[in-house]
C-alpha cells in the first residue's frame, strides 16, 4: 500500500499523560499535514511542513503540542500532558506541489 | 462566518435519487477538494478541481470561480454513497504556503 498511513489507528491514554502520533506520507510527497477533527466538525489545521521544515503552525497548537519531520519522510506529532479537549481523530495528509491531497485513516484519540 | 460553507447540513435520499450538496466559499482559493469520510474515519479525496466540471463515474463535480460556489452531484444515488461529504479549499493568506479550509461536512444517508 502506496498511500498515506498513520499509527495508531486508536489510542486511549489517560489524562496527563504523552502521547505521540506517527505518519508516513506518500514517498514522493514533500508536503505534510496536520489537522485535528472533532466530533461533527470538520478538520481544523494544525501544522505544514515542506520536507524537514515546519512552515505553518495554527494557533491551535498549542505549547503541549510538537510535531517534526526529521528527514523529509514520516513526521511525528507528540502532545504532552494531555488534556480530555484533546480527544479527537488527528489526520495526516500529503501532497506534492501541485497535486490533490491524500488522507491517513487517520488516529482516534480519547483521553480518559 | 465561516470561510467555507455547506448545505444542506444533513441529507436524506431514496435509493436512485439525484443527490446536489453545494460548496461557498469567501476567499480566494487556488483549488477546491470534494472529500468523502466514512464512519471511523479515514477520509478520501474524490475531486480537486479548480475550474470547471469533473466527472467520476455517478459523481460530478463543478466550480464556479466567480460565484465562489461548487457543487457534489451524485446520480443513481445508492446506499453506499451514505458517507459525509466535505469541501475544502486551498487557501493562500499573505506570504504562506497554503493550506485546507474544510466546510463542516453534508451527511448523506441513502435509503433503500
Amino acid at each position: 500500500d502506496t498511500g498515506v498511513s498513520q499509527d495508531p489507528r486508536h489510542k486511549i491514554t489517560k489524562r496527563g499523560q504523552n502521547v505521540t502520533f506517527r505518519c508516513d506520507p506518500i514517498s514522493e510527497h514533500n508536503r505534510l499535514y496536520w489537522y485535528r477533527q472533532t466530533l461533527g466538525q470538520g478538520p481544523e489545521f494544525l501544522t505544514y511542513f515542506q520536507n524537514e521544515a515546519q512552515l505553518e503552525k495554527s494557533r491551535l497548537l498549542s505549547d503541549r503540542f510538537s510535531a517534526e519531520r526529521p528527514k523529509g519522510s514520516f513526521s511525528t506529532l507528540e502532545i504532552q500532558r494531555t488534556e480530555q479537549g484533546d480527544s479527537a481523530m488527528y489526520l495526516c495528509a500529503s501532497r506534492a506541489v501541485v497535486t490533490e491531497a491524500f488522507f491517513g485513516q487517520g488516529t482516534r484519540l480519547t483521553v480518559v | 462566518k465561516n470561510e467555507v460553507e455547506q448545505s444542506p447540513q444533513n441529507l436524506t435520499a431514496q435509493e436512485g435519487e439525484f443527490i446536489t450538496i453545494n460548496c461557498s466559499y469567501s476567499v480566494g482559493i487556488s483549488a477546491l477538494h470534494w472529500l468523502q469520510q466514512h464512519p471511523g474515519g479515514g477520509i478520501v479525496s474524490l475531486f480537486m478541481l479548480s475550474s470547471g466540471k469533473k466527472k467520476h463515474g455517478r459523481l460530478i463535480a463543478t466550480i464556479n470561480i466567480q460565484e465562489k460556489h461548487s457543487s457534489l452531484h451524485i446520480t443513481a444515488s445508492h446506499p453506499r454513497d451514505s458517507a459525509v461529504y466535505i469541501c475544502a479549499v486551498w487557501v493562500h493568506y499573505g506570504g504562506s504556503q497554503g493550506n485546507l479550509i474544510f466546510g463542516k461536512g453534508t451527511k448523506l444517508s441513502v435509503k433503500p
